[in-house]
């Protein structure tokens, strides 16, 4: 099965400043790599996906990169706003199932 | 375009009852994924139907759980004889067609056994 490690657990960083996000995985038959935002009691919400034959993409302040060989990718937020305070997953998978991570804390600190 | 529906969205039971959680998927959607989320986890993958159809069941205990998605209906996940260790917030997900990975979530029904 998929094992998914991410890093950090808690990320706390100054309004304006950017935020990354690293997620490992160890099947290398995941070809589907989406990052979830959720925040207290709420739904999981997409913010940004990336398929495996492509290494980055960018959404205006949101971007994620993808480096298949070293089985990792990882969220950058730039320019972060005290609404991006949340809990954001990676979930690396595939159509069949995604498999989360633990899960990062940040905390935009006005 | 309504999104994923749940309800209920809270659910308490008194241990040894039976729990069933509701799950209408986006208008078009024919692929269901149940997820369960103990407090301050991620969310953990229990089952992938499709209308009449369980295609992976990996994630679902051996005991006391059960789900369905009918051709008519909602999805239902049932939790038979439920123990405290069952309280969790549980999270379905639709995408709409075979291959098609991106899966969006309804709002989840947190469970409380008491």
């Amino acid at each position: 099965g998929e094992n998914v490690e991410q890093h950090p657990s808690t990320l706390s960083v100054q309004e304006g400043d950017s935020a990354v996000i690293k997620c490992t995985y160890s099947d290398s038959a995941s070809n589907y790599f989406p990052w979830y935002k959720q925040e207290l009691g709420k739904r999981p919400q997409l913010i940004i996906d990336i398929r495996s034959n492509v290494g980055e993409k960018k959404d205006q302040r949101i971007a994620v990169t993808l480096n298949k060989t070293a089985k990792h990718f990882s969220l950058h937020i730039t320019e972060t706003q005290p609404e991006d305070s949340a809990v954001y997953f990676c979930a690396p998978g595939s159509a069949r199932q995604l498999t989360f991570g633990s899960g990062t804390q940040l905390t935009v600190l006005p | 375009n309504a999104g994923v529906m749940q309800n209920p969205r809270h659910l308490v039971r008194r241990r040894g009852q039976e729990a069933r959680l509701r799950c209408s998927p986006m208008k078009g959607h024919s692929h269901v994924y149940w997820y369960r989320q103990l407090p301050e986890e991620g969310l953990k993958f229990m089952v992938y139907l499709q209308k009449e159809n369980i295609i992976d069941e990996s994630g679902m205990p051996k005991e006391r759980f059960s789900a369905e998605f009918p051709k008519e209906g909602p999805s239902i996940l049932r939790i038979q004889q439920v123990v405290r260790g069952d309280s969790a917030a549980y999270f379905c997900a639709s995408s709409p067609f075979e291959g098609t990975d991106t899966q969006y979530f309804g709002p989840g029904t947190r469970l409380t056994v008491l």
